[in-house]
């Protein structure tokens, strides 16, 4: 199946930091989703992205499908920014489902 | 609007018991699906409901079932619960059947097997 790699694995940042996450997949997908998971386990989505760009506020995302990355930005990083961010790829051959990565966990410090 | 609603927060239940879990999604959505969450891990598949059908099953022994209710609504129940079943549940809803529109987390239900 499928395999979604994220990298970092762990990243730590003082407030005002910019950073950015990116998302490997093994496969052709047909969309692409980003999560932020906070740490009560709450998990938001942030991005519905299959490719190109989006922005929104601090954050955004390219997903560039025939190199199989997408990446996520985040600038002028706030505590609320902590937590693990995920990855889901929806492959091409198998449409049932999300997958997700291994996640990036981020904390930020003030 | 309300968003995706899951009950209960918490169970606690013994090796051997049955548990449901209940998902409300969010209105005017028709897929639910649910995943299974163990610590330090990615959310992992388990069943995709739409329109009241099963569209999608990960790789879970059928102690693992579920269903979608009239109202969109669904439940997961495990039968005869392993301390390995110990995890966060969540449900997601979301418009389609395909996973070609956002989807949408509930808070989860953590279900700890002792």
């Amino acid at each position: 199946g499928i395999q979604v790699e994220q990298s970092p694995p762990d990243l730590i940042l003082q407030e005002g930091a910019n950073s950015t996450l990116r998302c490997n997949f093994s496969d052709s997908v047909n969309n692409l989703q980003w999560f932020h998971q906070n740490p009560w386990g709450q998990l938001i989505n942030l991005f519905y992205i299959p490719s190109g760009t989006k922005q929104n506020g601090r954050l955004s995302a390219t997903t560039v499908a025939t190199e199989r990355y997408s990446l996520l930005y985040i600038s002028s990083s706030q505590t609320t920014d902590s937590g693990v961010y995920f990855c889901a790829v929806e492959g091409s051959y198998n449409t049932d489902k999300l997958i997700f990565g291994t996640g990036t966990r981020l904390q930020v410090f003030p | 609007d309300a968003g995706v609603t899951q009950s209960p927060t918490h169970l606690i239940k013994t090796r051997g018991q049955q548990v449901t879990l209940r998902c409300s999604p969010i209105s005017g959505h028709k897929s639910v699906s649910w995943y299974q969450q163990v610590l330090g891990q990615g959310p992992q598949f388990i069943f995709q409901y739409y329109e009241k059908e099963e569209r999608g099953r990960g790789n879970f022994p059928d102690r693992f079932s579920a269903r979608q209710f009239p109202n969109y609504s669904s439940e997961l129940n495990v039968n005869a619960l392993l301390l390995g079943d110990s995890a966060l549940y969540l449900c997601a809803s979301s418009v389609g059947q395909n996973h070609n529109s956002p989807l949408h987390f509930g808070n989860g239900t953590r279900l700890t097997v002792t």
